[in-house]
């Protein structure tokens, strides 16, 4: 199936450090999300951007729409010990005249140590 | 609002056998997307719904797997007969606007 390109897999970082994690496609999306998903549970939304260019925040958070619609980033500031978990984005996009579509990322597991 | 409900919250059952999950969207969302999570593969979108017509089942791995969406309120996907290749997380979300919610999962173990 389609997924997006998600770097880095994964990061082992000390608390207080900030982060960063990117996806990138080769469609373009009318949509950005970005998600968090804990161990045994279901994916929770964190942000979600609508415009090419957009840069939105959510506490330490902050996402951006990037401008050519193929690509967005995350970025996490002074991370803390519950910033752990596997971090997804998702975009929606009009394929193949289904619209709406919305395929995830591969993810980026995110380590921190206090 | 309750949020994107699931059931069961774990499924064991024998190779062979018909597999049932359920799905309650959020009332008023007019998308609903059906997931299937693996370490080996990710999030992979099976098939989804706008206004209970499907509209895309590309994702859906073989004529084993069904989904319904009889009514706003709630869907089925159906795996008949169930492979133990078939283990793992399956996700229901629902959206509206863009912005998609998630369920907390059923997870599938086929021996």
């Amino acid at each position: 199936g389609q997924q997006l390109n998600q770097s880095p897999q994964s990061m082992f970082i000390q608390e207080g450090e900030d982060v960063s994690m990117n996806c990138t496609s080769s469609s373009i999306f009318n949509t950005w999300l970005w998600y968090k998903q804990d161990p045994g549970e279901g994916p929770v939304l964190l942000i979600a951007l609508y415009k090419a260019g957009e840069l939105t925040s959510n506490g330490r958070l902050t996402a951006q729409f990037g401008i050519t619609r193929k690509d967005s980033f995350l970025n996490i500031s002074a991370s803390i010990p519950s910033d752990v978990g596997i971090y997804f984005c998702a975009g929606r996009m009009n394929y193949g005249g289904a619209t709406n579509k919305l395929i995830f990322g591969t993810g980026t597991l995110l380590a921190v140590q206090p | 609002d309750a949020g994107v409900i699931q059931s069961p919250r774990h499924e064991v059952t024998e190779m062979g056998q018909e597999v049932t999950l359920r799905c309650k969207p959020i009332s008023g969302h007019d998308y609903l997307f059906w997931y299937r999570q693996t370490m080996m593969r990710g999030l992979e979108l099976l098939i989804y719904f706008n206004n209970n017509v499907p509209i895309d089942d590309s994702g859906m791995p073989e004529d084993r797997f069904s989904a319904k969406m009889p009514n706003a309120s709630f869907s089925t996907l159906k795996i008949q007969p169930s492979e133990p290749r078939d283990s793992a997380v399956y996700f229901c979300a629902s959206s509206l606007t863009g912005r998609a919610f998630f369920g907390q999962g059923t997870r599938l173990t086929v021996v």
